[in-house]
């Protein structure tokens, strides 16, 4: 069964700093890997997809890179807003699955 | 510019009643999905359906049961709720075009409390 890991669990910068979110997942046959963002009390956004036969994906200060082999995916934001604040979530598409396997996520909080 | 929308919102129930949860989504989409979320652990899904008349088992199935009598909406039931099926359920859809590679779009979830 596919595992997907975001760490870490919870992470405070202050405002303006750039910041690296982390997802791993266990099984490299993957369709595409998604990540969405969550407030709370409220449903998950979707913030970009990376289909698997591609590296990266970017929309405004948003960055995403997909490496299959390693497993591994990062979410690049760059200079941080309060705004950002929220639980960002990565989930991923198993090749011939119809259901997404999610992380737990990961809490931001940008301080002004 | 509705999306998707979850009725109810909050419902608190007591063990052995039984409820319908209703998403809605006024986009077209051939794909639903309803997923339970707990503290601590990720978004688990429980049924989806790839398209009008059609359901399927996700992950945790167990005492839920789907139907998708129309496009547009996907009814989640229980029969009979349980403490252990406190959580918040989100429904979400996405469109079936471009193989797959479509986002899923979330509606706020309904909160459910079994006592």
């Amino acid at each position: 069964k596919q595992e997907v890991t975001q760490i870490p669990a919870a992470l405070s910068v202050p405002e303006g700093e750039n910041l690296v979110l982390n997802c791993s997942f266990t099984d490299s046959a993957i369709y595409n890997l998604q990540w969405f963002r969550q407030d709370p009390g409220k449903g998950l956004t979707s913030l970009l997809l990376i289909q698997s036969s591609q590296r990266e994906q970017t929309s405004g200060r948003l960055n995403a890179s997909l490496d299959k082999s390693s497993g591994r995916s990062t979410l690049y934001i760059a200079a941080s807003q309060p705004g950002d604040s929220a639980t960002y979530l990565c989930a991923v598409s198993q090749t011939g699955a119809n259901n997404l396997f999610f992380g737990t996520g990961t809490r931001l909080t940008v301080i002004p | 510019n509705a999306g998707v929308t979850q009725t109810p919102k909050f419902r608190v129930l007591k063990t052995g009643q039984s409820m319908t949860l209703l998403c809605a989504q006024d986009m077209n989409h051939e794909y639903m999905y309803w997923y339970r979320q707990d503290p601590g652990m990720g978004l688990r899904l429980i049924h989806y359906s790839v398209g009008e008349g059609t359901t399927a088992k996700g992950e945790v199935p167990d005492g839920y049961n789907v139907s998708r009598l129309k496009k547009q909406n996907f009814l989640l039931g229980l029969e009979s709720a349980a403490p252990s099926q406190t959580s918040v359920y989100f429904c979400a859809s996405r469109s079936g075009l471009a193989g797959g590679n479509q986002p899923q779009h979330f509606g706020d979830g309904t909160r459910l409390s079994i006592l």
